[in-house]
Parts: structure tokens; C-alpha cells; sequence
């Protein structure tokens, strides 16, 4: 069964750092690209940036570029998010996700976590 | 403001069918795939459909897709209470180099 558990959460001031974890279970990790999409309270999907297998190729979402870092580690089958220099905006739920294709001609994201809170306030 | 355009709300009675529109552009729609998702209340969004009209095993085919020049739409046919949610779609938006999601839509079985 294929699982998705992220961890990391929590609430920091802005301004502050945070780490993002995603185990990934019951697929081989390896094979895939993996995303983070976030979602602010009461509104709606935003995809935060994807990496590929191998970790050579990173794209992110303009308004996080030079803050966040995704990254992998395929023989611990984890998927991060390094977030640094955090505003109010970032408060959102976290979710990790498994593109089932190409990231660059279209998204698949046939597997979610569950998410994880992050919030970001003084 | 989305790269994607959805209406915001839709509506309409059990039993019936009821269509999504996902307007968008050249960069994003016109040339890559389109995915669409189901939020339902507190819960992780789920994979409705792919590459613009292929439905994922376990999806019934009350769901389904399709893709015309820049635009998509999600149609879902025998409306239940159930399929109350939150519908997004979702492509990569080759521009920018990154994967980008519509409004969302709401949708309310009467």
C-alpha cells in the first residue's frame, strides 16, 4: 500500500526556518518525481515546487524561490522541504505528493499525504 | 489570481450532470496534460482524472474529462450527495517552469 506521511509542522515566528518530511511507503521512491502542494485555510491548491528521481531537476513557484529548498533521499525514500525566511502567507497545510508521469508536460499526482500545518506568526 | 480559470460554484440535483470548465492558455493547456482533483470536507485532494480524459483504477466512470484547444472540462453524470466537493484542475504551465492548480470549484448536490 502506498503511503505518504509528512512531519516537520508546527507554528514559527516569522522570519524563522522550518524542515518538512515526507516518508514515502509501499512504491519504490526512486521511480518518481514528488511535489509539495500547500493549501492556505479556506482557500484553495497551490503546488510549491517538485523534484526529480534523481534530485537533478528542482522547479518552484515564483513566490518561494530563494527561500525553500526541496530535496530527496532516495535510500531513506524521504522527500524534504527546507524553509527559511518565513512570512505570514506561507501558513498553509503541506502536502507531499507522487507524480505518477512527467512532471514537465503535465501533472499526475495519484498519491497525497495527509498534509502537515504550518503556521507562521508573531 | 490562477493561471487556470474554474468557476467558483456549480450546482445542481441528484441524478443529474453537471460540467467543470478549466479555461486556460497556449503554455499550460493547450500543450500538457490536465489532472483534475476531488477535495471532499477536511481531506487530502484525490486524483480524479488524467492526462486530460484517463481515470485512475477505482474511479468510476460516472467521472470523466476532456480537452479542447486551452480548456478542459470535468464532467460527473448520476450526482450524489457524496460528490459534494471541492474540484480542482491542474497542469504545467511550461512559461514559468511550474505546475499550476485552477481556483477550484465548488460543487453542491440540491
Amino acid at each position: 500500500e502506498v503511503q505518504l506521511v509528512e512531519s516537520g509542522g508546527g507554528l514559527v515566528q516569522p522570519g524563522g526556518s522550518l524542515r518538512l518530511s515526507c516518508a514515502a511507503s509501499g512504491f519504490t521512491f526512486s521511480s518518481y518525481w514528488m511535489s509539495w502542494v500547500r493549501q492556505a485555510p479556506g482557500k484553495g491548491l497551490e503546488w510549491v515546487a517538485n523534484i526529480k528521481q534523481d534530485g537533478s531537476e528542482k522547479y518552484y513557484v515564483e513566490s518561494v524561490k530563494g527561500r525553500f529548498t526541496i530535496s530527496r533521499d532516495n535510500a531513506k525514500n524521504s522527500l524534504y522541504l527546507q524553509m527559511n525566511s518565513l512570512r505570514d502567507e506561507d501558513t498553509a497545510v503541506y502536502y507531499c505528493a507522487r507524480d505518477k508521469g512527467r512532471a514537465d508536460i503535465g501533472i499526475r499526482f495519484d498519491y497525497w499525504g495527509q498534509g502537515t500545518l504550518v503556521t507562521v506568526s508573531s | 489570481q490562477s493561471v487556470l480559470t474554474q468557476p467558483p460554484s456549480v450546482s445542481a440535483a441528484p441524478g443529474q450532470k453537471v460540467t467543470i470548465s478549466c479555461s486556460g492558455s497556449s503554455s499550460n493547456i493547450g500543450n500538457n496534460y490536465v489532472s483534475w482533483y476531488q477535495q471532499l470536507p477536511g481531506t487530502a485532494p484525490k486524483l480524479l482524472i488524467y492526462d486530460n480524459d484517463k481515470r485512475p483504477s477505482g474511479i468510476p466512470d460516472r467521472f470523466s474529462g476532456s480537452r479542447s484547444g486551452t480548456s478542459a472540462t470535468l464532467g460527473i453524470s448520476g450526482l450524489q450527495t457524496g460528490d459534494e466537493a471541492d474540484y480542482y484542475c491542474g497542469t504545467w504551465e511550461s512559461s514559468l517552469s511550474a505546475a499550476v492548480f485552477g481556483g477550484g470549484t465548488e460543487l453542491t448536490v440540491l
